[in-house]
């Protein structure tokens, strides 16, 4: 099966504590993308990246930092910097805008998610 | 800036009544946009998208959405609700210079049985 796979499921951090969110896929896209979700605020992006080590900071980059060493792998590291991470995290990745052709309008793959709990 | 707007937190409908979801959208030049559906502890699911051609937009369990250029919308609809159908709907534009995706806050459809 082709798709996004994002581990663990759940995740519990302690306060000052690094933690680091898997996201792999078989999908052959050059684009992935990190989202936070917090109810009643939507998807917010934090960290996208159109291709191997390159990636650029989203609207809500402060606290996290991110990789891409491998087409098929965008891992997020939440940082003790981030104050408030609690949140529903989603990867997803897409064929590179600038394919061209139909791809380049094609939609965003999403992950299942990681749910991030501060204790 | 581009932008999507989701008026409604919640929609609630009778299964078996036709649904409505609603999305407005603003943008300069061609708006490329879509829905998304994502039930609990999940990720979202793509159900449709407008690039060009046809405003009457059909995607996947029925679902279809209809864009209007004079009004800025992009309303999901589907003729008639399933329980099933209960889930967080997303509305989001494609930014035409970053090429990202603006999502809506999202609205929560509960189908009654």
């Amino acid at each position: 099966d082709g798709g996004i796979t994002q581990s663990p499921k759940y995740l519990f951090r302690k306060e000052g504590q690094n933690v680091t969110l898997s996201c792999e896929q078989n999908l052959n896209h050059d684009a992935m993308y990190w989202y936070r979700q917090d109810p009643g605020q939507g998807l917010r992006l934090i960290y996208y990246s159109q291709i191997v080590n390159d990636f650029q900071k989203g609207d809500i980059a402060e606290g996290y930092s991110v990789s891409r060493e491998k087409k098929e792998s965008f891992p997020l590291t939440v940082t003790s910097a981030q104050k408030n991470p609690t949140a529903f995290y989603l990867c997803a990745s897409s064929p590179h805008p600038l394919a061209g052709g139909k791809s380049s309008y094609n939609e965003q793959f999403f992950g299942p998610g990681t749910r991030l709990t501060v204790l | 800036a581009q932008s999507v707007a989701q008026p409604e937190d919640q929609v609630n409908v009778a299964e078996g009544n036709p649904l409505t979801v609603k999305c407005t959208y603003s943008v300069s030049g061609n708006p490329y946009l879509f829905w998304y559906v994502q039930y609990p502890n999940r990720g979202l699911q793509f159900l449709l998208k407008y690039i060009t051609g046809d405003n009457l937009v059909k995607g996947s369990y029925g679902f279809e959405a209809e864009f209007n250029k004079s009004q800025t919308s992009f309303h999901l609809k589907k003729p008639s609700a399933l329980v099933s159908d209960s889930a967080l709907y997303f509305c989001a534009v494609r930014d035409i210079v970053s090429y990202k995706l603006i999502f809506g806050s999202g609205t929560r459809l509960l189908v009654r049985p």
